[in-house]
């Protein structure tokens, strides 16, 4: 079954750096997303890409995020400058046709600030 | 408004009992209701999801329950499994295209 891969599954940086954290979506799905999980809370919604641009975005989506699809292959979720609070697992999703459609997440990469 | 209750917060259960986990939500919007499981080190995996036009359904030993006047809807583990212990987060999404909003997750585990 194909499935979200996501690399690294642990990333350790220091307060301040950038961080850049990539996914493979499925490969005929048409819609990303990235999740974030703190350790024992919610999963919670950070932002969705469709045709080469962000749908949607939430609070937590500010400026010291971007996302980007710089290949055909590969979606990636960069943290700007990041802060102790950033860390957290992050999950990317794809789905064939939008949130109407079920999503695939991926095992996430363990991202810890130090 | 948009956001979901999820109770309760842990649970154990025997071998063969029924796990019962429970979602409340306040947007009379949301139109789609899945839940997930997820296992330590794995991403979300969709179990079952349910439409506000039935008030059941049921997947072999996974039955969902939806009570759309008390806007309330459960997940119901039939003849629990050691295996089936891992984390449930209920779901919900407003009508149109809009992100899913998760409750906060019930640690389950099954004990022989």
């Amino acid at each position: 079954e194909p499935e979200v891969t996501q690399t690294p599954s642990h990333q350790v940086t220091q307060m301040g750096q950038e961080v850049i954290l990539r996914c493979v979506p499925i490969s005929n799905h048409l819609y990303f997303y990235w999740y974030r999980q703190i350790l024992g809370q919610k999963v919670e919604f950070l932002v969705s890409f469709y045709n080469n641009e962000i749908s949607e975005k939430s609070e937590i989506f500010d400026d010291q995020f971007s996302v980007e699809r710089p290949d055909g292959s590969n979606f990636t979720l960069k943290i700007r400058s990041t802060k102790l609070e950033d860390s957290a697992m992050y999950f990317c999703a794809s789905s064939e046709s939008g949130h109407n459609s079920p999503l695939h997440f991926g095992n996430g990469t363990r991202l810890t600030v130090t | 408004q948009q956001q979901v209750k999820q109770s309760p917060q842990s649970l154990i259960v025997q071998k063969g009992g029924i796990s019962i986990i429970n979602c409340a939500y306040e947007n009379t919007a949301f139109d789609y209701f899945p839940w997930y499981q997820q296992f330590p080190g794995k991403g979300p995996a969709l179990l079952i999801a349910i439409r506000p036009d039935v008030s059941e359904k049921k997947e072999g030993r996974f039955t969902i329950s939806f009570n759309k006047s008390a806007k309330q809807f459960s997940l119901h583990i039939m003849d629990s499994q050691p295996g089936d212990s891992a984390t449930y987060f209920c779901a919900a999404r407003n009508s149109g295209n809009t992100p899913l909003v998760f409750g906060k997750g019930t640690r389950l585990s099954v004990i022989a």
